[in-house]
């Protein structure tokens, strides 16, 4: 079975810095999504970036941009010039082959004014 | 697009009452997926259809859970008798033709609080 960990519950980062969240997994199959959902205070999942697994080129929305490492099954964000409304918790979920999305425990980020 | 919508946004009720939440998916998108996230559990997949046909309903918690998708606009999740351990929000999400690994819209979710 898939599992997905996100090692860090709670992350700070000051409003303009660079803040790099973690994410890894566990799988055997060779053909999946990786994906970053952002959660604001008002629920509602949002997505971040996703990312194939069969593209070695990581992928890259705007300031957010990820680090994939496959052969590590390291899957992390990286959001430069952070701003207030980053603010959220963040999920990294593994979409398998049966199209069943499966997440990490998430990690809450905080941006410091 | 009006995007995914659920109803109701909140639901209060009484433990052993019957709780029916409701979603509409986004028009054209064949997969329609509902979670649940908890404090402790964190977000998992209930059940999941396409074209309207069960798939997978490994995550059901139990028979006191049970959905239907009598069509490709309208799905329902209910709950029967409720319980406080039931207490969470229920997010349904769809995804379009080719669902398996493309992205899923998420609904704003369904707060259930049971008393």
């Amino acid at each position: 079975a898939q599992t997905v960990t996100q090692s860090q519950p709670e992350m700070s980062v000051q409003e303009a810095e660079t803040v790099t969240l973690s994410c890894t997994y566990d799988t055997s199959e060779s053909d999946y999504y990786l994906f970053w959902y952002k959660q604001p205070p008002s629920r509602q999942m949002i997505l971040v970036i996703r990312q194939e697994a069969y593209k070695q080129q990581n992928a890259t929305e705007n300031r957010f941009s990820v680090n994939f490492q496959k052969a590590a099954k390291s899957f992390s964000l990286k959001i430069s010039d952070s701003q207030l409304g980053d603010a959220a918790m963040y999920f990294c979920a593994y979409g398998n082959q049966g199209g069943k999305l499966i997440f990490g425990q998430g990690t809450e980020l905080s941006v410091k004014p | 697009d009006a995007g995914v919508i659920q109803s109701p946004r909140h639901e209060v009720t009484e433990m052993g009452q019957e709780v029916t939440l409701r979603c509409k998916p986004i028009s054209g998108h064949d997969y329609l997926f509902w979670y649940r996230q908890t404090m402790m559990r964190g977000l998992e997949l209930l059940i999941y259809f396409n074209n309207n046909v069960p798939i997978d309903d490994s995550g059901m918690p139990e028979d006191r859970f049970s959905a239907k998708m009598p069509n490709a606009s309208f799905s329902t999740l209910k709950i029967q008798p409720s319980e406080p351990r039931d207490s969470a929000v229920y997010f349904c999400a769809s995804s379009p033709l080719g669902g398996r690994m493309e992205t899923q819209y998420f609904g704003p979710g369904t707060r259930l609080l049971v008393l």
